[in-house]
């Protein structure tokens, strides 16, 4: 089984409709992090949570919402889905250790109509 | 203010090698990640550097040096499978014991036979 699940994998919306998208992962981690693809633009941060009772945002946060439910479960919210948020989603996952790296998820295609 | 900048595109041959450059400018550097991406899936780990010199893992090597801001992935031996994105990503401190990945855009890599 994967460490790191997102679910759904993929999801068309229409505007204004909110969505949640979900990750849970298995590795036991306290961080974790929901980043967004665009083409020409690499991974840009949403938000990030370093335990459950943190949460904190990252460079793209406006429109979007999270929430911590337990160590191993962290969602992603579009409270008013609009087009510019179409995307491809990716969780990720990382230890607290120097050299640890992020695992990813594998990804939710989303497309706002 | 934060920039990583990698060339968008690259081209290579099957057997040949390649290297793909990476410089970034950033404030609290902390080591410096390259990942593999290909299409529609999610970024794995390839490499970390957070002290200057080459790190060898099989066919591929990354190099960083600190003072100049720059790191280079080299892929060895190239193959087909090798044709992806590559994406270069430093981990800038934010306070103790917190920090966050900060992306470039990523380089797309394709391999001719």
């Amino acid at each position: 089984d994967a460490d790191v699940t997102q679910t759904p994998r993929n999801r068309i919306t229409k505007t204004g409709k909110r969505i949640m998208l979900e990750c849970s992962q298995t590795k036991g981690h306290d961080r974790m992090y929901w980043y967004r693809q665009d083409p020409g633009l690499g991974l840009r941060l949403i938000y990030y949570s370093f335990d459950v009772k943190d949460i904190n945002k990252g460079e793209i946060s406006d429109g979007y919402s999270v929430s911590r439910q337990a160590q191993a479960k962290f969602s992603l919210s579009l409270e008013s889905a609009i087009p510019n948020q179409t995307a491809l989603y990716f969780c990720a996952t990382s230890g607290r250790t120097g050299r640890e790296t992020q695992y990813f998820g594998p990804g939710t295609r989303l497309l706002v109509l | 203010g934060q920039n990583i900048d990698q060339p968008t595109e690259m081209t290579a041959t099957e057997g040949a090698i390649v290297q793909i450059n990476c410089t970034y400018q950033t404030s609290g550097f902390n080591g410096l990640f390259w990942y593999q991406q290909h299409a529609g899936e999610a970024p794995t780990f390839l490499s970390y550097n957070v002290l200057d010199g080459l790190e060898e893992k099989g066919r591929f090597s990354s190099f960083l040096s600190r003072s100049k801001g720059y790191s280079y992935l080299l892929l060895k031996e190239l193959q087909m499978k090798d044709s992806a994105s590559y994406l270069c990503a430093v981990r800038e401190a934010l306070s103790y014991n917190t920090d966050k990945l900060i992306f470039g855009t990523g380089t797309r890599l394709q391999v001719f036979p």
